[in-house]
């Protein structure tokens, strides 16, 4: 069965620092990935999408960036954090062949910039 | 374009009522796949269950049920006998066919009063 993993699960970092959240998933191939970000009480907003290796989307433009360096890794990484970068990110995959996009969800990782 | 649109921001009701969450979407498409996800404090995001627009029987499972309309444009999730374990966040979300893409309304926070 397929699993999706996400660290750090929680993390305070002060405004400025840099940010590296990192993504897997095991028991697929070739999976389509994604980071949401969910401010606090708030829906979920589409950050960056991949359909393969070296392959990014961008949704939203912003101080942060992903990559993808293998199939099933994806890293959500900033230079520099705002306050605003606060928030709930969560990474989903969905299989790269169907023609639907049932995504599944990884447990996120919550991020305070103070 | 494609829209999502979840009217109730915050619903309470007692447990052991049922309770419906509503959900009206807006797309040009003809083939395109409707989604239900809960949110649980935890805050990952489970999955429930996807509809396809050619399918418009419903959909019975346990205490949870859909109702999908076409003519409405709506797909409405009703809870049964609730339970405290049912209060979550629950999002409603649209996919077109081959898109990668997922629309996620704004979500609806179910509280069930013990």
């Amino acid at each position: 069965s397929q699993t999706i993993h996400q660290w750090p699960a929680t993390l305070v970092q002060p405004v400025g620092s840099p940010l590296s959240l990192e993504c897997t998933v095991e028991g697929t191939s070739n999976p389509n990935l994604y980071w949401y970000r969910q401010a606090a009480g708030r829906g979920l907003q589409l950050l960056f999408y991949s359909v393969g290796i070296g392959q990014i989307s961008s949704e939203v433009p912003q101080n942060l960036s992903a990559s993808r360096p293998q199939d099933r890794q994806f890293i959500l990484s900033s230079k520099k954090l705002l306050l605003s970068d606060s928030g709930f990110y969560l990474c989903a995959w969905t299989s790269g062949r169907r023609l639907y996009n049932e995504q599944f969800f990884g447990p996120g990782t919550r991020l305070t910039v103070l | 374009a494609q829209k999502v649109t979840q009217a109730q921001t915050e619903i309470s009701v007692v447990e052991k009522e049922d309770v419906t969450l509503d959900c009206v979407y807006e797309t040009r498409d003809t083939t395109y796949y409707l989604f239900w996800y809960k949110q649980p404090p935890s805050g990952e995001l489970v999955f429930l269950i996807r509809r396809n627009s050619f399918d418009e029987q419903n959909e019975i499972s346990g205490r949870y049920s859909w109702n999908f309309q076409k003519s409405t444009s709506s797909f409405n999730f009703t809870i049964t006998a609730s339970q405290v374990v049912d209060s979550a966040v629950y999002f409603c979300a649209l996919s077109m066919r081959g898109n990668e893409k997922l629309t996620f309304g704004t979500g609806t926070r179910l509280t069930i009063i013990p």
